[in-house]
């Protein structure tokens, strides 16, 4: 089973700073995802990087796969209150049965 | 745009009680799934339906059981509640097998064990 390790584990900055959060692993991703999960609710999708190398954005939020595909990265630009929350990666190299990190909780103060 | 409704929110249980958790999708998705989150150990699998009619162990499913109903409904059943099993529980669906199509989680139901 695909072990990922997310980094930080717990970030708080104030609104308008910018952030990265990373999400490693030791073997090859077939394709990942970011899901943010809000207190009290499910993650929610974000994005899925298939490519290595590959990058996404959407809206303030910069996704990054590595050339290996062992890596990935998600950048936040100029932080808002609205961004808070749990963000986790997800591997889905093992046929459907997903592979969850522990995820980043990040707190944006205004 | 309900998308995934899981029932109930919160629940109380003492140990040894029964109880299922209740999970329907609205998106004419074929494959669901039944998580638990527990601090700082992220989402485990706990059991999966591929299809309907189908259902498979996932990495955590001892002490559960599941019901794929029909292809909108997915339960999963607690024969004999036990305090390692508080957590939450998230049911999600995606449009066919394998995490590149995405996850739609519902809210989830918190359980606690006493």
């Amino acid at each position: 089973t695909q072990l990922l390790e997310q980094s930080p584990q717990f970030l708080s900055i104030q609104e308008g700073e910018n952030l990265t959060v990373y999400c490693n692993s030791s073997s090859v991703f077939s394709s990942l995802q970011w899901y943010r999960q809000e207190p009290g609710e499910g993650p929610v999708l974000l994005v899925t990087v298939v490519t290595g190398g590959e990058v996404k954005k959407l809206k303030r939020l910069t996704f990054q796969f590595g050339d290996a595909r062992k890596d990935s990265s998600l950048h936040i630009t100029a932080a808002q209150p609205g961004d808070t929350g749990l963000y986790l990666c997800a591997d889905n190299t093992n046929a459907g049965k997903s592979t969850f990190g522990d995820g980043t909780t990040l707190t944006v103060k205004p | 745009n309900a998308g995934v409704t899981q029932t109930p929110k919160f629940q109380v249980l003492k140990t040894g009680q029964s109880m299922t958790l209740q999970c329907a999708q609205d998106m004419n998705h074929n494959s669901m799934y039944w998580y638990r989150q527990d601090p700082g150990m992220g989402l485990r699998l706990i059991y999966y339906s591929a299809s309907e009619g189908t259902t498979d162990k996932g990495e955590v499913p001892n002490g559960y059981n599941v019901s794929r109903l029909n292809k909108r409904e997915f339960s999963l059943r607690l024969e004999s509640a036990a305090p390692s099993q508080t957590s939450v529980y998230f049911c999600a669906s995606s449009e066919a097998f394998g995490g590149n199509y995405g996850y739609t989680f519902g809210s989830g139901t918190r359980l606690t064990v006493v």
